[in-house]
């Protein structure tokens, strides 16, 4: 059965960098079948997608967030990352890791884990 | 971008009851929709894909429609479970874009 658990820090200072990581159990995200990415929802609102990535390393990022977004893969390790620079209150929220069948929705998801952004 | 809108937003009705919610987008998506359930503190779990799809795992009273720009969950017997936030996706084309959510409630 697939898992994935998203993993970091829980509380980061303004204007630092956001940095969470996805490992992945029971599949490969080396598998050319997938892509994986990450959603935000911040508390009591909606979903966002932030990015995701390819096993190729192709990565495509929402553009209301491309200047200060970057995700990555460490195949070695079945991870991938998600690094956001230049945090402000607005991107406090709880941060998905989920995949996604090659065009298609996201199938397995995250437990979720919450990032507040505060001094 | 393309908007994803719901309606309601919020919805109330009884066990039994039959519920539709719909989702508009502001350009055509094709058949590229996705709906998924959320519960409080929990991730989405998804639903239908592809507009009428039915994921693997979710009861049959569980069913989707539509394409275009206009599509529809329906949830023909409402159970105790189903009470939650239901939210759309389109994946035609990036950015990847949610509604903002339909609160289905216990009247």
């Amino acid at each position: 059965q697939l898992q994935l658990q998203e993993s970091g820090p829980g509380l980061v200072k303004p204007s630092e960098t956001l940095s969470l990581t996805c490992t992945v159990s029971g599949g490969s995200i080396s598998s050319s079948s997938y892509y994986w990415g990450w959603i935000r929802q911040p508390p009591g609102k909606g979903l966002e997608w932030i990015g995701s990535i390819f096993y190729t390393g192709s990565t495509f990022y929402n553009p209301s967030l491309k200047s200060r977004v970057t995700i990555s893969e460490d195949t070695s390790k079945n991870q991938f990352s998600l690094k956001l620079t230049s945090v402000t209150a607005a991107d406090t929220a709880v941060y998905y890791c989920a995949r996604l069948p090659a065009e298609d929705s996201f199938d397995y998801w995250g437990q979720g884990t919450l990032v507040t952004v505060s001094s | 971008d393309i908007q994803m809108t719901q309606s309601p937003s919020t919805l109330s009705a009884s066990v039994r009851d039959r519920v539709t919610i719909t989702c508009r987008a502001s350009q055509s998506i094709s058949r590229w929709l996705a709906w998924y359930q959320q519960k409080p503190g929990k991730a989405p779990k998804l639903l239908i894909y592809k507009a009428s799809s039915l994921e693997s795992g979710v009861p049959s009273r569980f069913s989707g429609s539509g394409s275009g720009t206009e599509f529809t969950l329906a949830i023909s017997s409402l159970q105790p479970d189903d009470f939650a936030t239901y939210y759309c996706q389109q994946y035609n084309s990036y950015p990847y874009t949610f509604g903002q959510g339909t609160k289905l409630e216990i009247k």
